[in-house]
């Protein structure tokens, strides 16, 4: 069965404190790997799309990387205003539903 | 903003209970999802429609069903209702074809089920 898994489930960090966010994947034919951004009460914000191993996307302080069985989502020197919860989804197979993780719930404090 | 539209944005109901949420897909999209989400499951996958015709479904309830208009906005039927049908309902647009796999969530709609 097709899975993803989002680590750590919350995490704190001090204004300009850098770290990253892990998402690993089980799934039968990889078509594609979406970050999003969700504030609370809001609909998920579309963030980055990853197809291949190897492969890197930035967006101003945020990274995100690809390997054949995780992805990593590297924030630069955070601000307050990133904080939010951060989700992880796939595509797999013949399939365009995405397959979420339970996300990582970001705060940065000043 | 993302482009899609969702309505309403709150809705109070009993139990036993019929409503409807509607939602507009981004200006051009075929496609359009359902999620649900709620604070134990997550983020799920409903149905999907594309160009009006069912192509997709996941976990979705035989309470529940949707429907794709010919102008493309699309309907979740949510009926016979239970407390546990309390969540967030979001519904995602997207385009066709090679490099249009991004999908894009409207502001959702939240239901409380009393």
């Amino acid at each position: 069965e097709d899975q993803v898994t989002q680590s750590p489930e919350a995490l704190r960090l001090q204004e300009g404190e850098s770290s990253s966010l892990n998402c690993s994947y089980t799934v039968s034919g990889l078509r594609g790997l979406f970050w999003y951004r969700q504030d609370p009460g809001k609909g998920p914000e579309f963030l980055f799309t990853l197809y291949s191993a190897g492969e890197e996307k930035e967006k101003e302080r945020l990274k995100a990387t690809l390997t054949k069985k995780e992805s990593f989502l590297h924030i630069t020197a955070p601000k307050p205003e990133d904080s939010a919860t951060y989700l992880c989804a796939v595509q797999a197979g013949g399939y365009n539903k995405l397959i979420f993780g339970a996300g990582t719930r970001l705060a940065v404090h000043p | 903003d993302s482009g899609v539209t969702q309505t309403p944005k709150h809705l109070i109901t009993a139990t036993g209970q019929r409503v409807t949420l509607r939602c507009s897909p981004r200006s051009g999209d075929l496609s359009v999802y359902w999620y649900q989400q709620s604070l134990d499951q997550g983020l799920q996958f409903l149905i999907q429609y594309y160009n009006g015709e069912e192509r997709a479904k996941g976990n979705i309830l035989e309470r529940f069903s949707a429907q794709q208009f010919p102008d493309l906005h699309s309907e979740l039927n949510l009926s016979s209702l239970e407390l546990g049908d309390s969540a967030l309902y979001f519904c995602a647009s997207s385009g066709s074809g090679a490099g249009n796999s991004e999908q894009f969530f409207g502001p959702g709609t939240r239901l409380t089920v009393l």
